[in-house]
């Protein structure tokens, strides 16, 4: 079985460029999560969709991050424009559980450098 | 507010010795705890879990220890090889919603 996907693996930008990460889920997998980490400390939850619903987005920074997961299974994750402080690793797991406590999977991740 | 901590940033072992990893939390509620196991370059990989019903969960070469009373867990990893060497996370979910919280993290280091 494919594990979750993701692209690209690196990107690198400059401050004020407009950048967006895709995720491909686990095949049946209901929740999607977008999650960010700085170096050296565990992934932060940023959006959570079960399905193509958007049911916690309260760490996500409005302001320039938006997501979308159109047909409920593959998802999109924009910044625009991008800081200094966004340069991290953008991660998405996903969990075959709509409700209640499931393991996640993560993929392999998407390295950000903002220059 | 409500984290997830660990003792020691970095553990250094002797290969074949056991290692354990310490992990904090605070959040008396939380009902489900996962290591996840990092490796340079990856994504996190899901080691072993265990609910709050629950005191010990084993796996293969690694256990899971849950003590509610001091809000402790810990990961024991039996006979340490040069390729469990990463960084390892607890995580804790609380409530029906799945959200983890994740910890900062333990760098293992297996010496030869």
């Amino acid at each position: 079985e494919a594990g979750v996907v993701q692209s690209p693996r690196y990107k690198i930008i400059e401050k004020k460029q407009p950048v967006a990460f895709w995720c491909n889920p686990i095949s049946g997998h209901n929740t999607l999560y977008w999650y960010r980490q700085n170096l050296g400390q565990g992934p932060e939850l940023l959006i959570r969709y079960e399905n193509e619903e958007a049911v916690d987005d309260s760490q996500l920074p409005k302001d320039r991050f938006s997501a979308e997961r159109l047909k409920g299974v593959d998802s999109t994750l924009k910044i625009q424009p991008a800081e200094l402080g966004d340069s991290a690793v953008y991660l998405c797991a996903s969990s075959p559980r709509t409700s209640g406590t499931g393991t996640q999977y993560f993929g392999p991740g998407t390295r950000l450098l903002v220059l | 507010g409500e984290s997830v901590g660990l003792h020691l940033p970095t553990l250094s072992v002797q290969e074949g010795d056991n290692s354990i990893i310490n992990c904090a939390y605070s959040n008396s509620a939380s009902d489900y705890f996962i290591w996840y196991k990092q490796e340079s370059g990856k994504g996190p990989q899901f080691i072993i879990d265990i609910r709050s019903n629950m005191d010990k969960r084993q796996g293969q070469r690694v256990t899971v220890l849950l003590n509610k009373t001091v809000k402790h867990l810990s990961l024991q990893i039996a006979a340490t090889q040069p390729g469990d060497s990463a960084v390892y996370f607890c995580a804790e979910n609380t409530g029906t919603a799945s959200k983890l919280t994740f910890g900062t993290g333990t760098r293992l280091q297996v010496t030869l």
